[in-house]
């Protein structure tokens, strides 16, 4: 069975700081995704990452995909109060009909 | 071009009633999914279709059924709600040559 971890579940960050959120999963994948969440909001698609040594940037936000450890992280760059929300990371597949596995999510508070 | 909608946006029922929750798309897409979000937790796959016609079983199915008899339309059925059936239900629609999955606005259930 597929596990998707996240950690930390909650993070309290000052603005101007950095951090990392961090995404582990039990099997190989071909493609993991962030994923962006405001209260009471559907899901905004942040990254979608492929390969093995993907990185994508956005603003203050950059993704990275390990497939050999099993790892994705999102970087937080100088953060702002914007960027408050929670994160998800979910992992697929090609080939199963596409199906997504969600993370527990790690809800972000970025405090002035 | 509207996306992914949802109906309704908020219900409430009495345990023992049934209802439907509608998921439509009007981007062509072949695949189709119901997911659940519980607090403090990410989103799980109830059920999903690959194609007009077709549903298949996710991770938490017991207590829903699906339909999807049109390409476009995807039903998810309760026929007895339960309590534990309260929850924000997401619907979502992937084309085959797309890499990433699009997430209506989220149906809001509660059932007392």
């Amino acid at each position: 069975e597929l596990k998707v971890e996240q950690n930390p579940l909650f993070l309290s960050m000052q603005e101007g700081k950095n951090y990392t959120i961090y995404c582990n999963y039990s099997t190989t994948s071909d493609r993991l995704y962030w994923y962006r969440q405001d209260p009471g909001k559907s899901l905004e698609s942040l990254f979608v990452l492929l390969s093995n040594g993907a990185v994508k940037q956005e603003g203050r936000l950059m993704a990275s995909l390990d497939t050999k450890a099993r790892l994705s992280t999102l970087h937080i760059t100088a953060a702002v109060h914007d960027l408050s929300a929670t994160y998800f990371c979910a992992v697929g597949w090609t080939g199963t009909a596409s199906k997504l596995t969600f993370g527990t999510g790690t809800r972000l508070q970025v405090t002035l | 071009n509207a996306g992914v909608t949802q109906t309704p946006k908020f219900r409430v029922l009495k345990t023992g009633q049934s209802m439907t929750l509608l998921c439509a798309q009007d981007m062509n897409h072949e695949y189709m999914y119901w997911y659940r979000q519980d607090p403090g937790m990410g989103l799980r796959l109830i059920h999903y279709s690959v194609g007009e016609g077709t549903t298949a079983k996710g991770e938490v199915p017991d207590g829903y059924n699906v339909s999807r008899l049109k390409k476009q339309n995807f039903l998810l059925g309760l026929e007895s709600a339960a309590p534990s059936q309260t929850s924000v239900y997401f619907c979502a629609s992937r084309g085959t040559s797309a890499n990433e999955q699009f997430f209506g606005p989220g149906t809001r259930l509660t059932v007392l």
